[in-house]
């Protein structure tokens, strides 16, 4: 069975600094992985995807993930972090048509 | 930018009602999604369709749920007899041929 693990469901930093957020998989096959972002009282938006290529991935918003197969991670990061970065972050698993797995998201707060 | 889009934003019914959501893919994606986020959980799979038929469900989706594809733009969810544990943020989802899912703003469903 395939999940996701977020790693704190909560994450704060100030402006300015270093966004990480921590994401680990668990798929019986070569995974595809997805972070989505959710703005308070908005809806899910795609912010980047691994599709098997390039195992850093760049995403919108400065926002960048690292797939590492021995690691079985799909960490989040972000050099400097901007007020508007608040938000619910997802990460994802999923393949082909089928239904994604979603992580329980973590919660960046940002601290002025 | 095409975007997925959902009606009503917000849905209020009693218990043992039937409710009907709404939702517009992207006009030229061929497969379409539901999945719902209970208050305070993660977001979960519910349902998937292709080719006017149900490619793959969840064990959510039992017999009180269906989905329909009635016309060339509309993918509804119906839900025969409304339960207060239905009451949930429902999302509607789709994607083409690159299986990328691009989901709508959600309607949120509470049940008295």
């Amino acid at each position: 069975a395939q999940s996701v693990t977020q790693l704190g469901s909560h994450v704060s930093v100030s402006e300015g600094a270093l966004v990480l957020l921590r994401c680990n998989y668990s798929s019986s096959v070569p995974p595809y992985l997805f972070w989505y972002v959710q703005y308070p009282n908005q809806g899910l938006q795609l912010l980047l995807k691994y599709t098997s290529a390039a195992t850093l991935v760049k995403g919108i918003n400065g926002f960048e993930a690292e797939f590492k197969k021995s690691e079985t991670s799909f960490h989040l990061t972000k050099p400097s972090a901007h007020m508007s970065d608040a938000a619910e972050y997802f990460c994802v698993l999923g393949g082909g048509a089928d239904g994604l797995t979603f992580g329980k998201g973590t919660h960046l707060i940002i601290q002025p | 930018e095409p975007e997925v889009t959902q009606t009503p934003s917000h849905q209020v019914t009693q218990m043992g009602q039937e409710v009907i959501l709404r939702c517009v893919p992207i006009s030229n994606h061929l497969y379409f999604y539901w999945y719902r986020q209970i208050l305070g959980q993660k977001v979960e799979f519910l349902v998937s369709f292709y080719n006017n038929e149900i490619s793959e469900k969840s064990e959510i989706f039992d017999d009180q749920f269906s989905v329909e594809r009635p016309d060339g733009s509309n993918f509804t969810l119906k839900i025969r007899s409304t339960k207060l544990e239905d009451s949930a943020m429902y999302f509607c989802a789709s994607s083409g041929t690159s299986f990328t899912q691009y989901f709508g703003p959600g309607t949120r469903l509470t049940v008295l």
